[in-house]
């Protein structure tokens, strides 16, 4: 059954150092998803994609957030200047029609 | 934000017994989906309603879409430990420019004391 990748599954990087948190999305979805979750809390929206441009971006999504879909199967967060607070599980999700399929997260913490 | 009003909260019960939790909205939606997290891994989708009245199941999980529109329920019968995680329900927004969007309930979290 198709499945949402990510990778890496942890990543851990120092305070002010950029990553880049990658996702493979289901290969017929047209929709892209980047969410994520602070330890016990909820899981929060960050930005929506289509048609190789960003839909929809939550308040959290400020100018050190970039999405990029570099090719025809990968789709990239980029966080530029890390902060202590951007420490979260962060997902991926696809969407074909109505469904949305999420991968497994990433893990990030920021030292 | 948007959110969809999900309820209860939390709920600690004994293997074996049945659970309810519901999840409504003052507004309607055309699709209900039903979503278990467990710690440390993405959602996973259970069961997605599309159609007002439907009644889906997918093993001892039971949902129902319902006839407003305005809410839907799930019901798991004869719970067992692994059915111990956190349930969201969902409803995707279409909004202008083929946006779409998930707008979440913030969670039922369920305990199974074995």
């Amino acid at each position: 059954e198709p499945e949402v990748t990510q990778t890496p599954s942890h990543q851990v990087t120092q305070m002010g150092q950029e990553v880049i948190l990658r996702c493979v999305p289901i290969s017929n979805h047209l929709y892209f998803y980047w969410y994520r979750q602070i330890l016990g809390q909820k899981v929060e929206f960050l930005v929506s994609f289509y048609n190789n441009e960003i839909s929809e971006k939550s308040e959290i999504f400020d100018d050190q957030f970039s999405v990029e879909r570099p090719d025809g199967s990968n789709f990239t967060l980029k966080i530029r200047s890390t902060k202590l607070e951007d420490s979260a599980m962060y997902f991926c999700a696809s969407t074909g029609d109505n469904e949305q399929f999420f991968g497994p997260g990433t893990r990030l913490t920021v030292l | 934000g948007q959110q969809l009003n999900q309820s209860p909260q939390s709920m600690f019960i004994q293997e074996g017994e049945d659970v309810s939790m519901n999840c409504t909205s003052s507004s309607i939606f055309n699709t209900w989906l039903w979503y278990k997290q467990d710690p440390g891994e993405g959602p996973v989708l259970l069961i997605a309603l599309y159609k007002a009245g439907e009644l889906t199941s997918n093993g001892r999980l039971t949902a129902q879409f319902g006839i407003t529109r305005k809410d839907s329920f799930l019901n798991i019968s004869a719970s067992i430990p692994s059915d111990v995680g956190i349930y969201f329900c969902a409803g995707p927004r279409f909004n202008a420019g083929n946006n779409r969007k998930l707008i979440w309930g913030l969670g039922t979290s369920l305990a199974v004391n074995p």
